[in-house]
């Protein structure tokens, strides 16, 4: 059973317009969520997080909205920019006094095309 | 770039044999993890360790066992390589609570 969950496989956006990505989580013991970039033959990057205490994080062009009663977050990408093109993961974990509430649980990962 | 390192990068091997993938890390994180890559699937846990030692299964891990014998190195074991586990992996570490970070992958291929 998929916890986390990135239902649009690919997004195709203009460059200068916003990007929105979206992930729901089936887990309520998830608290900490997390966006990775990972371009082709490379390493998922680490992008954003944000915690389950906030409802906003922003870094740059770079947002992360989190709506915890309908366990969804999306990542918003404003201005999008032809580099932004790579793969996105949405990812999360729990708290818990136990060493597994730190492993990651990714989403399938949402293709994002930004056309010049 | 985090200081993760994992050799080799491309391996091509047969059915069969068993095949070990080494993640080494510089940072000195309690916690490392090992996860596979396959189209339609995302990122998968294959196993992940939370100390010398200390190691535990994730998602997928039958097929598979890890070592951690010192701090900086885990070590991923196919012990008879199947067709099912040509995969990319990606070893990552993080601190406690914190984010992870990947190295570059290792592209396996079983013939």
């Amino acid at each position: 059973d998929q916890q986390v969950k990135q239902n649009s496989p690919s997004l195709s956006v203009q460059e200068g317009r916003i990007s929105i990505l979206n992930c729901d989580y089936t887990n309520s013991m998830f608290d900490y969520f997390l966006w990775y970039k990972k371009y082709p033959a490379e390493g998922p990057t680490f992008l954003i997080s944000i915690s389950s205490i906030k409802d906003k994080n922003e870094d740059g062009r770079f947002t992360v909205f989190l709506n915890k009663s309908a366990k969804h977050l999306s990542l918003h990408i404003v201005p999008s920019q032809p580099g932004d093109s790579a793969v996105y993961f949405c990812a999360a974990s729990g708290i818990g006094s136990g060493a597994g509430s730190y492993q990651l649980t990714f989403g399938k990962g949402t293709k994002l095309s930004v056309i010049p | 770039d985090a200081g993760i390192t994992q050799s080799p990068r491309h391996k091509v091997t047969e059915t069969g044999t068993p095949v070990t993938l080494r993640c080494h890390q510089t940072e000195n994180h309690r916690y490392m993890y090992w996860y596979r890559q396959d189209p339609g699937h995302g990122l998968r846990l294959i196993h992940y360790s939370y100390g010398v030692k200390d190691t535990d299964k994730g998602e997928v891990s039958d097929g598979y066992s890890v070592s951690r014998s010192k701090t900086e190195d885990f070590l991923l074991t196919l012990e008879s390589a199947t067709s099912s586990q040509t995969s990319v992996y990606f070893c990552a570490i993080s601190a406690m609570g914190s984010e992870a970070f990947f190295g570059q992958g290792t592209r396996l291929t079983v013939v």
